[in-house]
C-alpha cells in the first residue's frame, strides 16, 4: 500500500479558477513534505518543500498547507493558468540518513479556456 | 545551464538485450538518483549515489547495475533487459539529500 496517498486522480477546471489537491500520508518519521509539479512529457520541478515545523509556504500562485498532527497536505492553486495543466506530486521524505522519499501517484489537473 | 541531461530520449529493445542509460548533471551536487515510473504508481527509486564514489540500492534494483563514474556522471545499465522493465526513467541530482531533487526530461524505454 503506498503511503502517500492524493485525490483526486484528475480534475478539470476552468481557466482563472482556484482549485485545492489534497495528499495523505502515513509515512514516520517524517522529514519533510515536498510538492512537484509534472509537464507531460518532462521531468518534476519542485515547487515546495516543508519542514513538519511549518504549516503554509507559498511559490507565486501555489499555496502549500501542512498538517503533521493529522498527516495531512494540500496545494492551492490560485486563478489557474493553462499552463498550470500538469501532474501534481506529493512526496515525503523519510527521516532516515540518506532521505529516502515516498512518492504520491499524483493528481492530474486539467485547465480549459 | 542545462540542469539535468539523460540520454538517449527514447529507445526500444528486444527481450535480452542490454544497454546503459546515461545522466549528466553541471550543477555540481553531491548525490544523484535513478528512478522509474509506471503508470498510476508514483516514482520508485532504483538506485542512488549520495556522494561521488558510493552507490546503494533503493527500493527496486533487481535487474540494474549503475556506475558513478565521476560526480557529475551517473549511469544506469539494464544487462539483461525484460519487458516489465518498460518504463520512463528519470535522473536526478541534488546538493544534499535533503534538498529538492533536480530531474531530468527522463528516458522511454520499451522492451519488446
Amino acid at each position: 500500500k503506498n503511503q502517500v496517498e492524493q485525490s483526486p486522480q484528475s480534475l478539470i477546471i476552468l481557466e482563472g479558477k482556484n482549485c485545492t489537491l489534497q495528499c495523505n500520508y502515513t509515512v514516520s518519521p517524517f522529514s519533510n513534505l515536498r510538492w512537484y509539479k509534472q509537464d507531460t512529457g518532462r521531468g518534476p520541478v519542485s515547487l515546495t518543500i516543508m519542514t513538519f515545523s511549518e504549516n503554509t509556504k507559498s511559490n507565486g500562485r501555489y499555496t502549500a498547507t501542512l498538517d503533521a498532527d493529522t498527516k495531512q497536505s494540500s496545494l492551492h492553486i490560485t486563478a489557474s493558468q493553462l499552463s498550470d495543466s500538469a501532474s501534481y506530486i506529493c512526496v515525503v521524505s523519510v527521516t532516515d540518513s540518506w532521505g529516502k522519499l515516498q512518492f504520491g501517484a499524483g493528481t492530474q489537473v486539467v485547465v480549459t479556456p | 545551464n542545462a540542469g539535468v541531461t539523460q540520454t538517449p530520449k527514447f529507445q526500444v529493445l528486444k527481450t535480452g538485450q542490454s544497454m546503459t542509460l546515461q545522466c549528466a548533471q553541471d550543477m555540481n551536487h553531491n548525490s544523484m538518483y535513478w528512478y522509474r515510473q509506471d503508470p498510476g504508481m508514483g516514482l520508485r527509486l532504483i538506485y542512488y549515489s549520495a556522494s561521488e564514489g558510493t552507490t546503494d540500492k533503493g527500493e527496486v534494483p533487481n535487474g540494474y547495475n549503475v556506475s558513478r563514474l565521476n560526480k557529475r556522471e551517473f549511469s544506469l545499465r539494464l544487462e539483461s533487459a525484460a519487458p516489465s522493465q518498460t518504463s520512463v526513467y528519470f535522473c536526478a541530482s541534488s546538493e544534499t539529500h535533503n534538498q529538492p531533487q533536480h530531474f531530468g526530461d527522463g528516458t522511454r524505454l520499451s522492451i519488446l
